[in-house]
């Protein structure tokens, strides 16, 4: 079975532009959460879609969006991007009642 | 909101030597996950708890949840070079189903392991 699929892998990006990550969960699951991991701030919890609604929210910005589509596939998107923007972009699935996240190998965004 | 506290940040050891590590929460939380993270590679699942009091093995790593809730280790026994990386425990605290994809993320031990 296949794991969780990001892409891009690496990503650079300026100042106010917007990016757009992809993330295709693990065959089977229907939810799908997004971290963000930085050095200083550690992993931090972005959202998480179930049935393409939007079942829970971290404290980011509104800058930071997302969605899932009817085939579990999500997207987030970040826009008018700043320089502490930069990091590891997680995305994990999972299958429903309590089972535990799986996480992808993340993109790396740089903004410069 | 809520917060763990993992410790030690960092470890170096000799091959063969047995490895301990935890994490503290300063509230209750209703599951706790093991994950080691690799270079370059997403976090992996190790152990996942979901009863105080349980002891879980999964090859040479063994973890608990504690007893009051608060709290969970794990051990790694015999170390091997390839056990190097990052290791996090995680956890959320609402029984509730919509809340188990957001959790929260110890700040991670290091681990080194010299041949």
């Amino acid at each position: 079975k296949a794991g969780v699929t990001q892409t891009p892998r690496y990503l650079i990006k300026t100042r106010g532009q917007q990016v757009t990550l992809s993330c295709s969960p693990i065959s089977g699951h229907r939810s799908v959460s997004w971290y963000q991991q930085t050095p200083g701030q550690g992993l931090q919890f972005l959202f998480e879609y179930f049935s393409e609604t939007q079942r829970n929210k971290g404290n980011f910005p509104g800058r930071f969006s997302g969605r899932q589509f009817s085939n579990s596939r999500s997207e987030m998107n970040v826009s008018t991007l700043e320089l502490g923007d930069s990091a590891l972009y997680l995305c994990a699935s999972r299958n429903l009642n309590n089972s535990p996240l799986h996480f992808g190998n993340g993109t790396r965004l740089t903004v410069t | 909101g809520q917060q763990l506290n993992q410790s030690p940040q960092s470890m170096f050891i000799q091959e063969g030597e047995d490895v301990s590590m935890n994490c503290t929460s300063s509230s209750i939380f209703n599951t706790w996950l093991w994950y080691k993270q690799d270079p370059g590679e997403g976090p992996v699942l190790l152990i996942a708890l979901y009863k105080a009091g349980e002891l879980t093995s999964n090859g040479r790593l063994t973890a608990q949840f504690g007893i009051t809730r608060k709290d969970s280790f794990l051990n790694i026994s015999a170390s091997i070079p390839s056990d190097v990386g990052i290791y996090f425990c995680a956890g959320h605290g609402n029984a509730g189903g919509t809340s188990y994809g957001k959790l929260t993320f110890g700040q991670g031990t290091i681990l080194t392991v010299h041949p």
